[in-house]
């Protein structure tokens, strides 16, 4: 079993449309987690940090379930540049290493 | 200081040859980090360093790949006898410890990559 996994995908939505990624990972020590943001043949860029309480940034909604190992992001009224792909990332046990998820990609349509 | 900065961008090699890799990280980032990505995949860990010392390496990091932070600024990344599997992008990325988040973990800026095709 992969150590993060995410649904490929890919999603299409409309314009205007909420759309939410799972992200399952298997160490239940894992302390920080993250979702970044990669567009087509450029570098990930940090999107944001989950904390344990749930955090949210604008139209972007990040939540972490320890009990069941999964993180979600929620997107709502998705935007045409919201289009890229999602990657969940993990840090576990006294690793500095990050690891990623293989990445969900998103397309929001006209 | 603009970003990390990653040289070349792209490389075209045959296979049996050697390739280098440079990075050039955040001048305030003390931490690098070395990683492989495939299409469709996420970045796989390659290797991270503290200043000078490289404190990780992943068993994929054959002893093909050797990576080097000699003055605790750039690293270089050289694969030796490239073979067509080690066709991927090489990202780069640093961090502070200084730049942590409420979690305490790393926060990682990465570069625009180097793509190496091995034909």
């Amino acid at each position: 079993r992969k150590e993060v996994e995410q649904d490929p995908g890919p999603f299409n939505v409309p314009e205007g449309a909420t759309v939410a990624f799972n992200c399952t990972y298997s160490n239940s020590a894992s302390q920080s987690f993250f979702w970044y943001r990669q567009d087509c043949r450029k570098e990930p860029k940090l999107l944001m940090s989950v904390y344990s309480s749930g955090n949210e940034d604008g139209r972007f909604t990040a939540q972490l379930n320890r009990a069941s190992q999964y993180i979600s992001l929620l997107i709502r009224d998705s935007k045409l540049s919201d289009s890229a792909t999602y990657l969940c990332v993990v840090i576990s046990g006294s690793a500095r290493q990050l690891t990623f998820g293989s990445g969900t990609q998103l397309t929001v349509l006209p | 200081d603009t970003g990390v900065s990653q040289n070349p961008r792209h490389k075209i090699t045959k296979r049996g040859q050697n390739v280098t890799f440079r990075c050039d990280p955040i001048s305030e980032h003390n931490r690098l980090y070395w990683y492989r990505q495939t299409l469709g995949q996420g970045p796989e860990f390659l290797t991270y360093f503290q200043n000078e010392a490289q404190l990780e390496k992943s068993r994929l990091l054959s002893d093909r790949f050797s990576a080097e932070r000699p003055k605790g600024s750039f690293s270089t990344l050289e694969i030796q006898r490239t073979e067509q599997g080690d066709s991927a992008m090489y990202l780069c990325a640093s961090s502070s410890l200084l730049g942590q988040g409420a979690s305490g973990a790393n926060v990682l800026t990465f570069g625009a990559g180097s793509r190496l095709t091995v034909l």
